[in-house]
């Protein structure tokens, strides 16, 4: 059963870049099966989808992010990673990773982390 | 940039059946997934495929999709079935809609 899980600093300040690593275990990002994802949530409020990037290294963003994110891999510790610049509070949300498959949706998530933009 | 607009609150009584809809430009040309998330919870996917159940979801969920609409139908709902329900497709990127809270009075 694959398993995800987020790590990064939990507080950002504004204007600076949110940094964010997915540690995926009992799967391989390069696997051509899947995509992974960044998905975030404001406290209180609906997902938004931020982008996925493939066993190629290809990446898909959401349109009204798409100038300030960026996705990678490092395959060689089985991760990949957000970089969102010139944050604000409304950058502030809980942030998950997650793993889709084309049209079955995003099956596996990890547990999510709160991320705080202050000023 | 594509949008899904579901209703932001459905009430439904225990036993009764409960539809939450999504509506998008000929999202019936669309694959759609539900997913339902409970509160200090991950969403957990409830339908993909327009259709499909995958396993362990109960067979009381159900979705279909046509025209402009998509809708999620929970059949004979139990309190265990509150939650907050969002959809999901594809248009070029994938675009979740604002999500709907289900209340089992």
């Amino acid at each position: 059963q694959v398993q995800l899980q987020e790590s990064g600093p939990g507080l950002v300040k504004s204007s600076q870049t949110l940094s964010l690593t997915c540690s995926v275990s009992g799967g391989s990002i390069s696997s051509n099966d899947y995509h992974w994802n960044w998905v975030r949530q404001p406290p209180g409020k609906g997902l938004e989808w931020i982008g996925y990037i493939n066993y190629s290294g290809s990446t898909y963003f959401n349109p009204s992010l798409k100038s300030r994110v960026s996705i990678s891999t490092d395959t060689s510790k089985n991760q990949f990673s957000l970089k969102l610049t010139s944050v604000t509070a409304a950058d502030t949300a809980v942030y998950y990773c997650a793993r889709g498959q084309p049209d079955r949706g995003l099956g596996s998530w990890g547990q999510g982390t709160l991320v705080t933009v202050s000023s | 940039s594509y949008e899904l607009t579901q209703p932001p609150s459905v009430s439904v009584s225990p036993g009764q059946t409960a539809s939450i809809t999504c509506s998008g430009d000929k999202l019936g040309e669309k694959y759609v997934c539900w997913y339902q998330q409970k509160p200090g919870q991950t969403p957990v996917v409830v339908i993909y495929q327009d259709t499909k159940r995958p396993s362990g979801i109960p067979e009381r969920f159900s979705g279909s999709n046509s025209g402009n609409t998509a809708t999620l139908t929970v059949s004979g709902t139990q309190a265990m079935d509150e939650a907050d329900y969002y959809c999901q497709a594809w248009d070029s990127s994938i675009v979740f809609g604002g999500g709907t809270r289900l209340t089992v009075l």
